[in-house]
């Protein structure tokens, strides 16, 4: 199972992008790559998922490299309720039990 | 909207209790699964079901077991209750992205 690495916690003013970056340097072939957002008390919330290059949606953008051994996800103008836990997830959603591993996310702090 | 609930947002059990905790989801997906997060540790896989009936275990299966008789149900249950499984404990289904339940808060005393 791809491993990922993010950093353990970040702080971010309101209006700044913040741009959080995933290391899945094992990642393989079928791998796509998944972000979550989580609020204390909370489920997670699939925010956004990508192969490669760039997506995007209503909440924010995924970039991937050609190598695809990184990824980051980016929020533009971030506000005091985007801080939360935001976790990466590599793995094959079409193999259930190869999309199972996350890591140990980062805790965004947004400060007024 | 895909919908994942959860029995109860909160439990509280005595140790040595047989404790259920059910999901249930209406996109009928067919994968489901339970995790457990505790603070530092993140999210850790208990168990996991592909299809009805079917079920794999997952990095921390040890004092749990599972049950899935219909599609749209995935139960998680402790045999005896015991005070290190004081956690917040997640389900979640998937056909591609994972959806996840709110959440039971579960403390054994």
């Amino acid at each position: 199972l791809a491993k990922t690495t993010q950093p353990i916690s970040m702080d971010s003013y309101e209006g700044q992008e913040v741009n959080i970056t995933c290391s899945h340097n094992n990642i393989a072939t079928n791998d796509y790559i998944t972000w979550y957002q989580q609020f204390p008390s909370q489920g997670p919330r699939f925010i956004i998922q990508g192969y490669k290059t760039k997506v995007t949606n209503e909440v924010a953008s995924l970039f991937i490299p050609a190598d695809r051994k990184s990824s980051t996800l980016s929020l533009p103008r971030v506000s005091l309720s985007d801080t939360a836990v935001y976790y990466c997830l590599v793995g094959d959603h079409n193999n259930a039990g190869n999309m199972l591993t996350f890591g140990g996310g980062t805790r965004l702090m947004v400060k007024p | 909207d895909v919908k994942v609930t959860q029995s109860s947002r909160y439990l509280v059990k005595r140790t040595g209790e047989k404790v259920f905790l059910e999901c249930v989801q209406d996109m009928d997906h067919e994968n489901m699964f339970w995790y457990r997060q505790d603070p530092g540790l993140g999210l850790r896989l208990i168990y996991f079901s592909y299809d009805v009936k079917m079920k794999e275990k997952g990095d921390i299966p040890e004092g749990y077991s599972v049950s899935r008789e219909k599609k749209e149900r995935f139960s998680l249950i402790l045999e005896s209750a015991s005070t290190n499984q004081t956690s917040m404990y997640l389900c979640a289904s998937s056909f591609d992205t994972q959806y996840f339940g709110p959440g039971t808060r579960l403390t054994v005393l």
